[in-house]
């Protein structure tokens, strides 16, 4: 298995632009999870996903920010209209419900100029 | 609310010594807490874990050790080496399922 992939690895933008970030889990993976991570805040669980259904996106920061998982092999994260201080590294990584290890994808480096 | 410390935010040790992070947590019906190590520019990446029907878990240089009663975690590696140099973050899975982290160690080994 290829791991989880995330795309684009890295993204360079303008304020006020949209950005998405991709990513597909393991192949039997039915839950999704996005993380986003900074120097001054650490890992934040942002949204997730169990059998493509979100579960809890509390930690989603604000409404310019939307995460949609149309089908088990794909999800998207959404920012809209960007700022900078949304740049950091957005890291997704998937699971087996049922089961605990969680595996992380190389994440999407964004930097909003 | 559901949340992790972790302490220290930064740790330098010598090589050869030996390194402990400790972490507490807040929900409890956690039940699973694993410890993620991150090289820089790297994704986190799994290295041990512990269920909470086990006090002590060991695997070569590293062991976990859990203290239910009092919700708190700990990390210990022994005989340093330089290549253990990294960020190592503690979590724990709520009853909700959600894995939350802690903020993270910076340990650095001094050759």
């Amino acid at each position: 298995d290829a791991g989880v992939i995330q795309s684009p690895r890295h993204e360079v933008t303008e304020m006020g632009q949209e950005v998405t970030l991709r990513c597909k889990p393991i192949s039997g993976h039915n839950s999704l999870f996005w993380y986003r991570q900074t120097m001054m805040r650490g890992l934040e669980l942002l949204i997730y996903f169990n059998n493509n259904v979100p579960i809890d996106d509390s930690g989603m920061p604000e409404d310019r920010f939307s995460a949609k998982m149309p089908n088990a092999s794909f999800s998207t994260l959404k920012i809209q209209p960007s700022e900078p201080r949304d740049s950091a590294v957005y890291f997704c990584a998937s699971k087996l419900s049922g089961a605990n290890v969680l595996t992380f994808g190389a994440g999407s480096r964004l930097t909003v100029l | 609310g559901e949340n992790v410390e972790q302490h220290p935010s930064t740790l330098s040790v010598q090589e050869g010594d030996s390194a402990v992070i400790k972490c507490t947590y807040s929900d409890s019906a956690s039940n699973y807490f694993p410890w993620y190590k991150q090289e820089l520019g790297k994704r986190p990446q799994l290295i041990i874990d512990i269920r909470s029907n086990v006090g002590e878990k060991k695997d070569q240089r590293i062991a976990v050790t859990l203290n239910k009663t009092a919700k708190h975690f700990s990390l210990h590696i022994t005989e340093t080496q330089p290549e253990d140099s990294a960020v190592y973050f503690c979590a724990a899975i709520t009853r909700a399922q959600k894995l939350v982290f802690g903020q993270g160690t910076r340990l650095t080994i001094n050759p």
